[in-house]
């Protein structure tokens, strides 16, 4: 399995710029993540998907965040419009979510930079 | 609300020189504690998951263990790739995993 799969592993854009985070889960897990990490919060859960519905958004900075994930094998994180304050890494996880707590499996993640 | 604190923020060894980091938890109806691994540019790498109070895991020189209140990833005769941060996150009610801050770890050779 390729694991989880992210792209684009590198973004620069500047102010005000629409950008879009993908995630390919592994292939089989019923529940996805969006992660963001920065060296001054450490690591912080955004969204939940548990099978392609989102179950907790309260992590979602504000409205300008958006999450969609129309199948089992894609997931997208929107931010429109970007801020240089969203400059992070953001992970993108995937869990087999069998009733029990399971473990989750990390992408590499794509470090954002906004001008 | 659960809470996750690592100890110490970072910690210099020795290779050779073995040590303890700490994971200080309160949760409501703990369903599993995990420890990650995650070096430099890249997403956070599974270690062990943890589900009651006196379990232990052991994984080459790491040996992790749960109490109820703390969790303790033992490091045995650490070597320079065992440098990392090695963060913890507990798993409680809500299934939403809350992660602590991490332990930068450098084994010097």
């Amino acid at each position: 399995d390729a694991g989880v799969i992210q792209s684009p592993r590198h973004e620069v854009t500047e102010m005000g710029q629409e950008v879009t985070l993908r995630c390919k889960p592994i292939s089989g897990h019923n529940s996805l993540f969006w992660y963001r990490q920065t060296m001054m919060r450490g690591l912080e859960l955004l969204i939940y998907f548990n099978n392609n519905v989102p179950i907790d958004d309260s992590g979602m900075p504000e409205d300008r965040f958006s999450a969609k994930m129309p199948n089992a094998s894609f997931s997208t994180l929107k931010i429109q419009p970007s801020e240089p304050r969203d400059s992070a890494v953001y992970f993108c996880a995937s869990s087999p979510d069998r009733g029990r707590q399971e473990t989750q499996y990390f992408g590499p993640g794509t470090r954002l930079l906004v001008l | 609300e659960d809470q996750v604190t690592q100890s110490p923020e970072a910690l210099r060894l020795q290779e050779g020189e073995s040590s303890s980091l700490n994971c200080s938890y309160t949760v409501s109806g703990l369903r599993g504690l995990f420890w990650y691994r995650q070096d430099p540019g890249k997403g956070p790498e599974f270690l062990f998951t943890l589900y009651s109070a006196g379990e232990e895991k052991e994984k080459e020189r790491l040996k992790a263990t749960l109490t109820k209140k703390e969790s303790f990833l033992h490091i045995t005769a650490p070597k320079p790739e065992d440098s990392a941060t090695y963060l913890c996150a507990v798993s409680g009610g809500s299934y939403i995993p809350t992660f602590g801050r991490g332990t930068s770890l450098i084994v010097h050779p």
